[in-house]
């Protein structure tokens, strides 16, 4: 069974460029959660859907920043335009009864 | 607003030593997870502890939970090199799967 899959794992962009992270579930799993982490804040929830929909953004740092979830296995993180204070790794991942389970992670370096 | 907080921080510590983190949380929750980070690389989960007294080993570690005094151990026995890490702890936020992370441990385990 494949774990959860990001793409891409490293993306460098200027400071106002769009940047579009994705994220593959686990088959199978219906909650997906969007993370931030960084050393002076941690690891940060960003966004949790549950069976597509949406269920706390209260976690996105600002208008900036979207996710979509178009189907069961797939979302994406947006954020449009970028700063250089969005630089960080994000984690997606999913959920199967009790366990969370994370993807690799993509590392967004804002120039 | 529920606040996890671990301690300590950073712990280097001589292979075959024992020591403990700890997480302490703020608000009443019925799920605490532990998960593993290695430099650059993705959170690997450890335990979910689901009850009050539950108590759960892998190896040299071992997890517990106190939901009474909102707290959980992580126990380390006899540590090892490969066990240089950083450890979150995470707690359940009301019913969904919301978790909120602590601030993390690094561990470093010296020969």
């Amino acid at each position: 069974d494949a774990g959860v899959i990001q793409s891409p794992r490293h993306e460098v962009t200027e400071m106002g460029q769009e940047v579009t992270l994705r994220c593959k579930l686990i088959s199978g799993h219906n909650s997906l959660f969007w993370y931030r982490q960084t050393m002076m804040r941690g690891l940060e929830l960003l966004i949790y859907f549950n069976n597509n929909v949406p269920i706390d953004d209260s976690g996105m740092p600002e208008d900036r920043f979207s996710a979509k979830m178009p189907n069961a296995s797939f979302s994406t993180l947006k954020i449009q335009p970028s700063e250089p204070r969005d630089s960080a790794v994000y984690f997606c991942a999913s959920t199967w009864g009790y366990e969370q389970y994370f993807g690799p992670g993509t590392r967004l370096t804002v120039t | 607003e529920l606040k996890v907080e671990q301690n300590p921080l950073f712990l280097s510590m001589q292979e075959g030593k024992n020591y403990t983190i700890y997480c302490n949380y703020s608000t009443t929750s019925d799920r605490l997870y532990w998960y593993r980070q290695d430099p650059g690389k993705s959170l690997e989960s450890l335990f979910v502890l689901l009850s009050n007294g539950a108590v759960k080993q892998e190896g040299r570690l071992m997890a517990s939970l106190d939901t009474k005094a909102r707290l959980s151990t992580l126990h380390i026995t006899a540590a090892v090199h490969d066990l240089s890490a950083t450890y979150f702890c995470a707690v359940r936020q009301g019913a969904g799967n919301m978790l909120t992370f602590g601030g993390g441990t690094r561990l470093m385990v010296k020969p």
